[in-house]
């Protein structure tokens, strides 16, 4: 099956920094999503972006189909943006299940 | 609106138990799908529900895990036999024309 690989594993910042996470996968996909999951364990949508450039205030996210691979951008970081970072693709078709990076632990320090 | 909600939050069961989780989708998606989240094997699928299609049941772990989708919106997932290893966190989402998934709550499932 498709691989999906992230990185860095573990990430501290100081508040204020900026920070990018990297999500590769090993086959081409139809869809690429971004989530962050709160410490009280809820996945929150970030990013639908099977393909180019897509902001959302201080974040925005990349995926190069071509090159097999996303960057997640998170800029000025803030206590709040701690938690797990997973990046998820689905192959489309019939396999429309989300397969899922091992994640990026991202922790805040103000 | 409301989005995808899931009960109970927290089970805890015995060893042997059977246990029954809910899953009440957004309201108009189409398909559902259910997940689990545990400490050594990550986020992985479990089930998939698209309309009224036959289920795709390509990640169940074994034959004590089923669910059933009633009328094409609420979706209930069975562990029969509970064993200590189906621990986890079980995740439903949904989503409208196999685009964007989004995720409940999910439930706590610990077997003693």
């Amino acid at each position: 099956g498709i691989q999906v690989e992230q990185s860095p594993p573990d990430l501290i910042l100081q508040e204020g920094a900026n920070s990018t996470l990297r999500c590769n996968f090993s086959d081409s996909v139809n869809n690429l999503q971004w989530f962050h999951q709160n410490p009280w364990g809820q996945l929150i949508n970030l990013f639908y972006i099977p393909s180019g450039t897509k902001q959302n205030g201080r974040l925005s996210a990349t995926t190069v189909a071509t090159e097999r691979y996303s960057l997640l951008y998170i800029s000025s970081s803030q206590t709040t943006d701690s938690g797990v970072y997973f990046c998820a693709v689905d192959l489309g078709g019939s396999a429309r299940q989300l397969t899922f990076g091992s994640g990026t632990q991202l922790t805040v320090l103000p | 609106g409301a989005g995808v909600s899931q009960s109970p939050s927290n089970k805890v069961t015995e060893k042997g138990k059977d246990v029954e989780l809910r899953c009440d989708p957004i309201s108009g998606h189409t398909a559902l799908y259910w997940y689990r989240q545990s400490l050594g094997q990550g986020l992985e699928f479990l089930i998939y529900f698209q309309g009224n299609s036959a289920p795709d049941k390509s990640g169940l772990p074994s034959d004590r895990f089923s669910a059933e989708r009633t009328g094409g919106s609420v979706s209930t997932l069975t562990i029969q036999r509970t064993q200590q290893e189906d621990s986890a966190v079980y995740l439903c989402a949904s989503s409208f024309s196999q685009e964007t998934q989004y995720f409940g709550p999910g439930t706590r499932l610990l077997v003693l």
